[in-house]
């Protein structure tokens, strides 16, 4: 059964440090998006992606932040300059169409900043 | 605007008895509504959906929840749990006309302990 991936599983960096978080989304979907979950706190949208460019973004997805889809099959989610509040683990998702057709989650990367 | 609420952050039953984990949402358009399910230490897996056909939704593992529009609930339940069952539960909602934007808005979460 396909599946998304994500690299790393865990991921530890210093604060200022940039960090590149990676995700390979079912083949044929055309809709990704990136969810965060702070340790004990809801799962947040970060950001949607298609055709190439966001479609849309939360107020937590600012400048630091920034997603691109490379080669056509992964998708990064690249965090500039890594804060202590940047510490959550981090799910790629992606789904065939959007609406109420379902997202398929990734297990996520564990991101700790020091 | 979307949002989901979650009525107990805990619920403890014992094995073999009936779960139910409530879920309240409200949304100024036609929801679609799911229910994920997080076990310890592993991703997100979807239980079961509701994009507006039947309204009462059956999923994996015996889960179902029934959609009431008259009280934007969504609940999910289970005749018996099981000690596998133990984990996180999210409730959530999406737009269903919102064009290629179709965030997913998460409740609190519910954790679900079950008891031999």
């Amino acid at each position: 059964e396909p599946e998304v991936t994500q690299t790393p599983s865990h991921q530890v960096t210093q604060m200022g440090q940039e960090v590149i978080l990676r995700c390979v989304p079912i083949s044929n979907h055309l809709y990704f998006y990136w969810y965060r979950q702070i340790l004990g706190q809801k799962v947040e949208f970060l950001v949607s992606f298609y055709n190439n460019e966001i479609s849309e973004k939360s107020e937590i997805f600012d400048d630091q932040f920034s997603v691109e889809r490379p080669d056509g099959s992964n998708f990064t989610l690249k965090i500039r300059s890594t804060k202590l509040e940047d510490s959550a683990m981090y799910f790629c998702a992606s789904s065939e169409a959007g609406g109420g057709n379902e997202q398929f989650f990734g297990p996520g990367t564990r991101l700790t900043v020091l | 605007a979307q949002s989901v609420t979650q009525l107990d952050s805990h619920v403890s039953v014992s094995e073999g008895t009936p779960v139910l984990l409530r879920c309240n949402y409200s949304s100024s358009y036609s929801p679609s509504l799911f229910w994920y399910v997080q076990h310890p230490n592993k991703g997100l897996q979807l239980l079961l959906k509701y994009t507006s056909a039947a309204t009462l939704v059956k999923g994996i593992n015996g889960f179902e929840a029934e959609f009431k529009k008259s009280e934007t609930s969504f609940h999910l339940t289970k005749p018996s749990a099981h000690m596998s069952d133990a984990a996180e539960y999210f409730c959530v909602v999406s737009d269903r006309n919102a064009g290629k934007n179709r965030k997913l808005i998460w409740g609190l979460g519910t954790s679900l302990a079950v008891n031999p």
